[in-house]
């Protein structure tokens, strides 16, 4: 069965620099949710959309930004990266608003920011 | 506002030794999802079981079982004999239905560490 896809999973850049993470919800999923883990921290919710639409949103800097397009995937913008932006971005996909319960998380994609 | 409290930190155990992972959690909402993620050291995170508020049956997978008890706020998660392969990371999780949203609340998570 089909998973979320995150791409890339690696990614290395310098601080400053600019940064995208994609992520590709389960087909007919409608709800995609951003999660950041530090080094030795539990994931924190950054932001989620619901039919395109941003539906919550936790513990983002200004300096993020993210959308879900026509097609349900999204896009996590991460500008003037710092060192402390360095962590594993989940992207986690659910129907129904989530109303289901079900929650599927993709495989992270690692940033490292030097 | 929702909050999961894992009180251990770090467990090490002799492979083969039954281990049990605390989890309680704190929330106004009646309907309310419980999660238990495995997280290896190769980072992705494994789903382990999702249980909703108003089943609060005991489940056996295996060598897992988890014992859901409202009445303390407790979703406890026991590894029987206890395999190499079991350490990782821990997490347990709570969502909250408030309308178009299920966002999760982690736990700061278990160190489990099996030794040979």
């Amino acid at each position: 069965a089909a998973g979320v896809i995150q791409s890339p999973r690696h990614l290395i850049k310098e601080k400053r620099e600019t940064a995208t993470l994609k992520c590709y919800p389960i087909p007919r999923h409608d709800t995609v949710y951003w999660y950041q883990q530090g080094p030795g921290q539990d994931p924190q919710f950054l932001i989620s959309f619901y039919e395109k639409m941003q539906s919550d949103k936790g513990s983002i800097p200004d300096r993020f930004s993210a959308q879900q397009f026509s097609d349900y995937h999204s896009e996590l913008n991460m500008s003037s990266l710092e060192l402390g932006d360095s962590a594993l971005y989940f992207c986690a996909s659910s129907r129904l608003g989530g109303n289901t319960g079900e929650l599927f998380f993709g495989e992270g994609s690692r940033l490292t920011v030097l | 506002a929702q909050k999961v409290t894992q009180a251990q930190t770090e467990i090490s155990v002799v492979e083969k030794e039954d281990v049990t992972l605390d989890c309680v959690y704190e929330t106004r909402d009646t309907t309310y999802y419980l999660f238990w993620y495995k997280q290896p050291p190769s980072g992705e995170l494994v789903f382990l079981i999702r249980r909703n508020s108003f089943d609060e049956q005991n489940e056996i997978s295996g060598r897992y079982s988890w014992n859901f008890q409202k009445s303390t706020s407790s979703f406890n998660f026991t590894i029987t004999a206890s395999q190499v392969v079991d350490s990782a990371v821990y997490f347990c999780a709570l969502s909250e239905q408030t309308g178009a949203n299920s966002k999760l609340t982690f736990g700061k998570g278990i160190t489990l560490s099996v030794r040979p």
